[in-house]
């Protein structure tokens, strides 16, 4: 079982739609990771946390440490939004465990 | 806005020749790592260096993989000889000390 697990593993959305993308992770951690990958392959840090709630523009993300789980929202979602989303936890290290990520397809 | 540089974007290789891939780090960012990506997976962990010492090479195939960072600023990732399995995207990312990873675009590797 991987210790980092995102669903869903593919998602399709049309423009404008309300979007969720779920990680759950089995080990201890210092702080969680959203990561973006476009089809070009560079990968761009959306947000880290450690606890509670984080907004940057129409992205949201939330962790419950006590459940060991995390959630990506997108609010009114666009066409450019389409990418894979990574989560990636931090244990006790400078070590990233990553998560497979969720393909996400917005159509116009 | 700094960014990490990785060079080249892509690269295609027959098996068993050699290849190298080049990372310059963020500027002052002490910490550099490598890793690997296949398709349709997360990034695996190859090397990491804090300025020109290997911290954890632990999941870095020594047998044709090395990883050097000479002066602790920029970074050569080299495979010798590449095989078939080889072909992934090749990551590289900086940090300052235990803060958030900064990727560049990487290099997507096939061996043919």
């Amino acid at each position: 079982k991987n210790e980092v697990e995102q669903s869903p593993q593919n998602l399709t959305a049309q423009e404008g739609e309300f979007i969720t993308i779920n990680c759950s992770y089995s080990v201890g951690i210092s702080a969680l990771h959203w990561l973006q990958q476009h089809p070009g392959g560079g990968i761009v840090s959306l947000f880290m946390l450690s606890s509670g709630k984080k907004k940057h523009g129409r992205l949201i993300a939330t962790i419950n440490i006590q459940e060991k789980h995390s959630s990506l929202h997108i609010t009114a979602s666009h066409p450019r939004d389409s990418a894979v989303y990574i989560c990636a936890v931090r244990p006790n290290t400078d070590k990233l465990i990553f998560g497979t990520g969720t393909r996400l397809q917005v159509f116009p | 806005e700094a960014e990490v540089a990785q060079s080249p974007r892509y690269k295609i290789t027959e098996k068993s020749q050699a290849v190298a891939f080049w990372c310059d780090p963020i500027s002052g960012h002490a910490t550099l790592y490598w890793y690997r990506q296949i398709l349709g997976q997360g990034p695996e962990l190859l090397v990491q260096f804090q300025d020109e010492s290997v911290v954890d090479d632990s999941q870095l195939p020594k047998d044709r993989f090395s990883a050097e960072r000479l002066k602790g600023v920029d970074s050569t990732l080299k495979i010798q000889p590449a095989e078939l399995g080889d072909s992934a995207m090749y990551l590289c990312a900086s940090s300052p000390v235990r803060n958030e990873q900064y990727f560049g675009p990487g290099t997507r590797l096939t061996v043919t």
